[in-house]
């Protein structure tokens, strides 16, 4: 799998879009962009994927840069909710073990301010 | 609703009491696994299962078992837990493999602490 690259931390204001970067310049032509966040020591939750094309969904938006060597998660209303580590993992997807599990770096800390 | 279910959340044993922690998913999902998190070393993988009685190991499986005898049940046994098995412990299944153009569910987490 491609290593992915994430600023260790980022402040954001409430209300404000939060656009966090992840560089994966290693990334091949059949990987995965998978973003997921981790509020406080509960379980990951899955936010988004993709791998060519931008995607959106009701909670975030995904970003992928034509050569996809990075990418950008836009979370467009911040909230207080939001204040998580996030995770940016570059994934193929591939059939039987070799598709047995995800490996998370370290990740973004955000924190929304009031 | 979809979800992933561990039990207990919240455990305090001693060296050597075996014990079990529950994982049990309601989405039909194929692909279980086991994750421990810890402070600086992140989330690995402790051992996956791909179906059915299909189970094999991930990046740290030293001092753990698993077993899948139901498609939805997936339990973490620690033989003979140790201290240095104190840790968060995460449940994650998936329909298809955890990379397959998927998403992954998690359960809410287990606080392990041996003393």
């Amino acid at each position: 799998d491609a290593k992915t690259t994430q600023p260790p931390s980022m402040d954001c204001a409430e209300g404000r879009a939060a656009n966090l970067p992840c560089n994966h310049s290693t990334i091949s032509g059949n990987e995965y962009v998978y973003w997921y966040r981790q509020i406080h020591s509960q379980g990951p939750q899955y936010i988004i994927h993709g791998l060519k094309n931008n995607e959106t969904n009701e909670m975030a938006s995904l970003i992928i840069t034509e050569d996809r060597k990075s990418s950008t998660l836009i979370l467009p209303h911040a909230t207080l909710r939001d204040t998580a580590v996030y995770y940016c993992i570059v994934r193929v997807g591939l059939f039987g073990a070799a598709g047995n599990k995800l490996t998370f770096g370290g990740g973004t800390r955000v924190l929304v301010k009031p | 609703e979809a979800q992933v279910t561990q039990n207990p959340r919240y455990l305090i044993t001693v060296t050597g009491k075996k014990l079990t922690v529950t994982c049990s998913q309601n989405m039909n999902h194929e692909y279980m696994s086991w994750y421990r998190q810890d402070p600086g070393l992140g989330l690995r993988q402790i051992y996956y299962s791909m179906n059915v009685e299909v189970t094999d190991k991930g990046d740290v499986p030293e001092g753990y078992k698993v077993s899948r005898k139901e498609k939805r049940n997936f339990p973490l046994i620690l033989e003979s837990p140790s201290p240095n098995q104190t840790s968060l412990y995460f449940c994650a299944s998936s329909l298809k493999g955890f990379g397959r153009n998927t998403e992954a569910f998690f359960g809410q987490g287990t606080r392990l602490t041996v003393v």
